[in-house]
């Protein structure tokens, strides 16, 4: 089965301060995404990346950086947390291609993080 | 650009009542389909995808089928119970430039005993 974790599990931070969320999966998935959720917009995603040392522009990437250091390791940076930045973000990994068909993605529980 | 649309916002049933989330894509190439259910405190998981034109999807008594002429993937189930209580997401997915997922907005479907 397949298992992504993500840290922390809830979140409070102050407008300005910077904020980093893990996400880990040992699923050996070359592809990992950030995604955020809120009410009537369903998942957006922030950034994505293919694979250890790459990083890529999703559809929301103003306000965030991310960060692949490994094939397990994959780290969204607020770097000046604000209000607006108040959801719950979920991290997935999977590949685009598996057995000839187009792959499924398997998410992480997701983090809930307040800016105050 | 690419997109989906899920018509339904939340929709409340009782058990045994049929479920219809109708899902509507656009898109310029040949895409799989997806649907995704995210029961509360979790993230969404896996149910089924469809790849090919007239191909239906199936799992846990939902069904799908992928129809190309109406740009649709319409989730069904015959006979709902309160644990199928969740959020549904139609997704849009196909390989270019390695994103994989389009989603939808979700539905949330509550079911009463």
């Amino acid at each position: 089965e397949a298992a992504v974790t993500q840290s922390p599990r809830n979140k409070v931070a102050v407008t300005g301060g910077k904020v980093t969320l893990s996400c880990n999966q040992t699923n050996n998935h070359n592809n990992m995404y950030w995604y955020r959720q809120d009410t009537g917009h369903g998942l957006r995603l922030i950034h994505y990346s293919y694979g250890a040392g790459s990083t890529e522009k999703g559809d929301i990437p103003d306000g965030y950086k991310a960060s692949r250091p490994s094939q397990e390791n994959f780290s969204l940076i607020l770097e000046l947390a604000t209000p607006s930045q108040t959801s719950v973000y979920f991290c997935a990994s999977g590949d685009a291609f598996w057995g000839g068909n187009y792959a499924e993605q398997f998410f992480g529980p997701g983090t809930r993080l307040t800016v105050l | 650009g690419d997109s989906v649309t899920q018509t339904e916002g939340q929709v409340a049933l009782s058990e045994e009542d049929f479920l219809t989330i109708h899902c509507n894509y656009s898109a310029s190439g040949y895409p799989a389909l997806f649907w995704y259910v995210q029961y509360p405190g979790e993230g969404p998981q896996f149910l089924f995808r469809a790849s090919r034109d007239k191909e239906k999807g199936s799992s846990r008594g939902f069904e799908a089928t992928y129809d190309k002429g109406t740009t649709s993937f319409h989730l069904r189930k015959a006979s709902v119970q309160e644990s199928d209580s969740a959020v549904y997401y139609c997704a849009l997915g196909y390989y270019q430039g390695g994103r994989a997922l389009i989603f939808g907005t979700g539905t949330t479907v509550s079911v009463s005993p």
